[in-house]
């Protein structure tokens, strides 16, 4: 079945860039929504946005002055860029297959496949 | 922005109760687009309801989720020592997909 795996640096520089990378296993890319989702120590989750296999994007205005999701498909990989990251980034950043399922005039969405997590400090 | 406010924030009870939980949405959502997670200490999410009511495969029957508009309903028929978790609504409805803030289940 379809695995994600999150990888990247675990600590991070105030002011630097997060870079993180989401590995596909066992399935493609194609037809899918690839998402980022984040989660700040003993708190809950926020959405960062996601990318379609085609290359479309869609962020949370919140962070979109700094977020650039992007995808290779040749190397069945999506990642995450954050830039002028401070300690209020320090979370742990999951990667997710959003599943769009065609019903009657609409869709459901919903994120079915998660990353195990990566876990990101931002500190000097 | 459509905010999900979650209630309550924690539901203490027992195994064998039935635990209702609560999402609440600023703005009407469609239902298609209201989704529900699990999530255990340590682990990712684990999607348990789409479109408010579908059962993701593999999710216990004891699990129902319902509602429409502004007003969503998680419902555990029969809590298991495995459903003591914390719960998040999400919504597709709009940019950005905002969560809930969560409400933790927790053993009595």
């Amino acid at each position: 079945q379809v695995q994600l795996q999150g990888s990247g640096p675990g600590l991070v520089k105030p002011s630097e860039t997060l870079s993180l990378t989401c590995t596909v296993s066992g399935g493609s890319l194609s037809s899918y929504y690839w998402s980022w989702v984040r989660q700040p120590p003993g708190k809950g989750l926020e959405w960062i946005g996601y990318i379609y296999y085609s290359g479309g994007t869609d962020y949370n205005p919140s962070l979109k002055s700094r977020v650039t999701i992007s995808i290779d498909t040749s190397k069945n990989q999506f990642s995450l860029k954050l830039s002028s990251v401070t300690a209020a980034d320090t979370a742990v950043y999951y990667c997710a297959r959003v599943v769009a399922v065609p019903a009657l005039g609409y869709y459901y969405y919903f994120m079915d496949v998660w990353g195990q997590g990566t876990t990101v400090t931002v500190s000097s | 922005e459509i905010v999900l406010t979650q209630s309550p924030g924690t539901l203490s009870l027992s195994p064998g109760e039935r635990a209702t939980l609560s999402c609440r949405a600023s703005h009407s959502v469609s239902s298609s687009y209201l989704v529900w997670y699990q999530q255990k200490p340590g682990q990712a999410p684990r999607l348990l309801i789409y479109g408010a009511s579908t059962r993701a495969t593999g999710i216990p029957d004891r699990f129902s989720g319902s509602g429409s508009g502004t007003d969503f309903t998680l419902t555990i028929s029969r809590l298991e020592p495995e459903d003591f978790a914390v719960y998040y609504c999400q919504q597709y409805g709009s940019t950005p997909n905002t969560f809930g803030q969560g409400t933790k289940l927790e053993m009595k």
